[in-house]
């Protein structure tokens, strides 16, 4: 069975502190997917990311940076510099591949971040 | 672009009245995807269709819980009859299967429903 796992449930930062949240997943299935998603405040799913299982190359888009291992099951996502408009609860996602496409996703339990000034 | 669209935002309704949520999938989207988070169990998958057909409802809690999509653009997830402990937000995604695998889920912005 798939399973995500966010073992910090809340980080406290003060705005432009680098804040690094944790994702930790686990799957038999050889082709898979991880997502990130943040949910702020107003209470919407807000998709960030998408990684699948053959590219462990990280990225960087503005202050976002995702570092995927498959060797340590990992797929961690990095703030960087960041701002009160970051606080929002993230969640990290794995899929299952449908047959003929489309996902099921499970998701991890969250990590609430709170930014202050 | 028009995201995916739930109606209502918010239902506040007496214990045992019939709740019908409502959601209209992104166009040219083929999946839908019901979700249920609450504080205990965080987001869970109730049921999901593909080109309207319920593929895997295996998340819906009991026979209370129904959903249907009647055409590629509208779906409801009804539950009757209503019980406190089905107080929750539940979200509607919608995703495409052309091109890789990978196609996010795109959510709408939930429906928190109370039941008292």
């Amino acid at each position: 069975a798939q399973k995500v796992t966010q073992a910090q449930t809340e980080i406290s930062v003060v705005e432009k502190e680098d804040v690094t949240l944790d994702c930790v997943y686990e799957t038999r299935d050889t082709t898979y997917y991880l997502f990130w998603y943040k949910q702020p405040p107003s209470g919407e799913l807000v998709f960030l990311i998408r990684r699948n299982s053959f590219d462990e190359q990280n990225e960087i888009s503005g202050r976002y940076s995702w570092n995927f291992q498959k060797s340590t099951s990992s797929f961690n996502f990095t703030i960087t510099a960041s701002q009160v408009v970051d606080s929002a609860v993230y969640f990290c996602a794995l899929s299952e591949g449908i047959t003929g496409g489309g996902n099921k996703l499970t998701f991890g339990t969250g990590t609430q971040l709170k930014v202050e000034l | 672009d028009a995201g995916v669209i739930q109606s209502p935002r918010h239902e506040v309704t007496e214990m045992g009245q019939e709740v019908t949520l409502r959601c209209k999938p992104i166009s040219g989207h083929d999946y839908l995807f019901w979700y249920r988070q609450t504080m205990m169990r965080g987001l869970e998958l109730l049921i999901y269709f593909n080109n309207n057909v319920p593929i895997d409802d295996s998340g819906m809690p009991e026979d209370r819980f129904s959903a249907k999509m009647p055409n590629a653009s509208f779906s409801t997830l009804k539950i009757q009859p209503s019980e406190p402990r089905d107080s929750a937000v539940y979200f509607c995604a919608s995703s495409h299967s052309q091109g890789a695998k990978d196609q996010p889920q795109h959510f709408g912005d939930g429906t928190r429903l109370s039941i008292l």
